[in-house]
């Protein structure tokens, strides 16, 4: 039973332009929502986050957004740059719990 | 402040064998848990240990055990070998302090069972 789910195992984004990865999950109790990224040969390392109180989380270049009567989460990246080619995974969690992953989307920037 | 270390790297191992990976947290993290990573997938959480206590466990059997030391030092030990354990084990350390936390993960060790 795959709770969370990126449809998308690839992208590729002209370096640039905006790079949205898209995220969906089945199980409601979840309250806690993470990007991480991952370069091969190194671990996960966190990205961004939000709460299921909140629709939207800004970092810098990056945006999270939440839409949760859709169950539907969503990172935005601009401008994207070379280095953000990576796989994105995001992970979800009720409370202090464990997080619960999807299978990751490999992100390519095109120079 | 240091990040979160393992040893070692990559592993070779015999099916029927045993197994021990360790992590060093981060400093100050009361929080360890341990996930396997197999090919093209997500990490699956394999559980978790709180102040030296387990706090939760994921769909893993009970030759997957694990022990937190009061250094922030972690073990994850694996039982009698198969070759479906090939993969990624990855350690996350984190400071738990309310509604969500994020986990900071270590590089992994690579093991793999011939």
């Amino acid at each position: 039973d795959q709770q969370v789910k990126q449809n998308s195992p690839s992208l590729s984004v002209q370096e640039g332009r905006i790079s949205i990865l898209n995220c969906d999950y089945t199980n409601s109790m979840f309250d806690y929502f993470l990007w991480y990224k991952k370069y091969p040969a190194e671990g996960p390392t966190f990205l961004i986050s939000i709460s299921s109180i909140k629709d939207k989380n800004e970092d810098g270049r990056f945006t999270v957004f939440l839409n949760k009567s859709a169950k539907h989460l969503s990172l935005h990246i601009v401008p994207s740059q070379p280095g953000d080619s990576a796989v994105y995974f995001c992970a979800a969690s009720f409370g202090n719990e464990k997080l619960t992953f999807g299978t990751g989307t490999r992100l390519t920037i095109i120079p | 402040e240091t990040g979160v270390t393992q040893s070692p790297t990559h592993l070779i191992k015999t099916r029927g064998q045993q197994v021990t990976l360790r992590c060093s947290s981060q400093s100050g993290h009361n929080t360890v848990s341990w996930y396997q990573q197999a090919l093209g997938q997500g990490p699956q959480f394999i559980f978790q240990y709180y102040r030296e206590e387990e706090n939760g466990r994921g769909n893993f059997p009970p030759r997957f055990s694990g022990l937190q030391f009061p250094n922030y030092s972690s073990e994850l030990n694996v039982n009698a070998l198969e070759l479906d354990d090939s993969a990624l084990y990855l350690c996350a350390s984190s400071l738990v302090t309310g509604m969500g936390y994020e986990q900071y993960f270590g590089p992994g060790t690579r093991l793999t069972v011939t």
